[in-house]
């Protein structure tokens, strides 16, 4: 079965510009997770979705970041306007509600110059 | 809030050597996860841990969860090549509502 799907896998823009992550989860995972790393350090939750439904997006600086989940399948996640700090690695990850572990994607790596 | 703590940050181990890698939580869990993230990679899962006390072998690779549901520990065995990365612990808090807090995790390096 194909794995957690993300693109672009690296975007590189400059600060104030707007930037966009696309996630394609297992299919039938109804949980679906954004998140952020930093270099050196573990995962961060940004949103937590089951379904179409934002369940905790309790650590989403909203005022730059938005997310959505269409139909309950894919999601994209936005940034707009970028900042130098912005620069990480974007995960994605799926599960099944009450299910044991996440499936992580591969990430997009942006830099913000 | 939830914070969950994990030593050493980094192990140095020569090829064939045990080790073992730590993780504390502020809160009790409901359960603890284990994943693996090999350099330039991502996370992947290793293993869930439920019970009180419980104790999981994965070939080379040891678990255990402690008996207050706060602590749990990673110990490899005969550490190879192949075992390179960090290895992240994520605790679910009793009432954390499904939200896994991730520890900074424990970076391995392997000495042939």
């Amino acid at each position: 079965e194909a794995g957690v799907v993300q693109s672009p896998r690296y975007k590189i823009i400059e600060k104030k510009q707007p930037v966009a992550f696309w996630c394609n989860p297992i299919s039938g995972h109804n949980t679906l997770y954004w998140y952020l790393q930093n270099l050196g350090q573990g995962p961060e939750l940004l949103i937590r979705y089951e379904n179409e439904e934002a369940v905790d997006d309790s650590q989403l600086p909203k005022d730059r970041f938005s997310a959505e989940r269409l139909k309950g399948v894919d999601s994209t996640l936005k940034i707009q306007p970028a900042e130098l700090g912005d620069s990480a690695v974007y995960l994605c990850a799926s599960s099944f509600l009450g299910g044991f572990g996440y499936t992580f994607g591969s990430g997009t790596r942006l830099t913000v110059v | 809030g939830q914070q969950v703590m994990q030593i050493p940050q980094y192990q140095h181990v020569q090829e064939g050597e045990d080790f073992t890698t730590y993780c504390n939580s502020s809160t009790t869990l409901s359960n603890i996860q284990w994943y693996k993230q090999r350099p330039g990679g991502h996370p992947v899962f290793l293993i869930q841990l439920v019970k009180s006390g419980e104790v999981k072998k994965q070939k080379r690779l040891t678990f255990q969860f402690g008996e207050a549901k706060k602590n749990s520990s990673l110990h490899i065995t005969a550490t190879q090549t192949t075992d390179v990365g960090t290895y992240f612990c994520a605790g679910e808090a009793s009432d954390g509502w499904g939200k896994l807090q991730f520890g900074a995790g424990t970076q391995v390096v392997v000495t042939p």
